[in-house]
């Protein structure tokens, strides 16, 4: 159980291109979402947290309006890097956490890898 | 502020017991997390505690002491497959999880 799709795993594109990221709880209902960023050899970096509904709330330095996200339904959550740069280049991560307990784990998905040439 | 430590590496050999020390001071606490992360591949869960003492899964075993704000995960039998980074995560009482940095464990044959 608690499984939580991620798609695409590898994306390369041009600079200026938007990239879209889909996060999916495939086997519970997920009240929030979470997008992490991690750079090489560096810890995890929680970048907003999703809620079904609502709007995404952002950790300070994460820039709103470049990183979209989007939790449309209790399975689904987008990530839309907009016009993205070499520096956006990165592994996202996103999570997932079985329903509103916030003492659930969260769940990741396999995250995706974003080159930008 | 708030702040988990954990050593950013340790090395054991393969078929032995090795422990992961993660310290804490968080606003409150609701829960402590372990995570397994390979390289290159998202964290997996491995354990969760939130009142004291050992809680065993096979392998793995991790124990908590609340009020010395102290967890540990141990593993046993180590295979080289245990080679990962182990993170420590604490919710606090806004239910935010705090990540630790992590800690790499090389297993050497």
């Amino acid at each position: 159980g608690a499984v939580v799709s991620q798609h695409p795993s590898w994306v390369i594109c041009k600079s200026g291109t938007s990239v879209k990221i889909e996060c999916r709880s495939l086997d519970f209902q997920a009240t929030t979402m979470f997008w992490y960023r991690q750079f090489p050899k560096q810890s995890l970096m929680l970048m907003a947290t999703s809620n079904e509904g609502s709007k995404a709330t952002y950790e300070q330095g994460v820039e709103k309006d470049k990183f979209l996200i989007n939790h449309a339904s209790l399975t689904l959550s987008t990530l839309t890097v907009t016009s993205a740069h070499p520096e956006d280049s990165s592994f996202y991560i996103c999570s997932a956490r079985d329903g509103s307990g916030g003492a659930q784990p969260q769940h990741f998905g396999d995250g995706t890898r974003l080159s930008i040439l | 502020g708030q702040n988990i430590d954990q050593p950013t590496e340790m090395t054991a050999t393969e078929g032995a017991i090795v422990q992961i020390n993660c310290t804490y001071q968080t606003s409150g606490f609701n829960g402590l997390f372990w995570y397994q992360q390979h390289a290159g591949e998202a964290p997996t869960f491995l354990s969760y505690n939130v009142l004291d003492g050992l809680e065993e899964k096979g392998r793995f075993s991790s124990f908590l002491s609340r009020s010395k704000g102290y967890s540990y995960l141990l593993l046993k039998e180590l295979q080289m497959k245990d080679s990962a980074s182990y993170l420590c995560a604490v919710t606090d009482s806004n239910y935010q999880l705090i990540w630790g940095a992590g800690t790499k464990l090389i297993i050497k044959p």
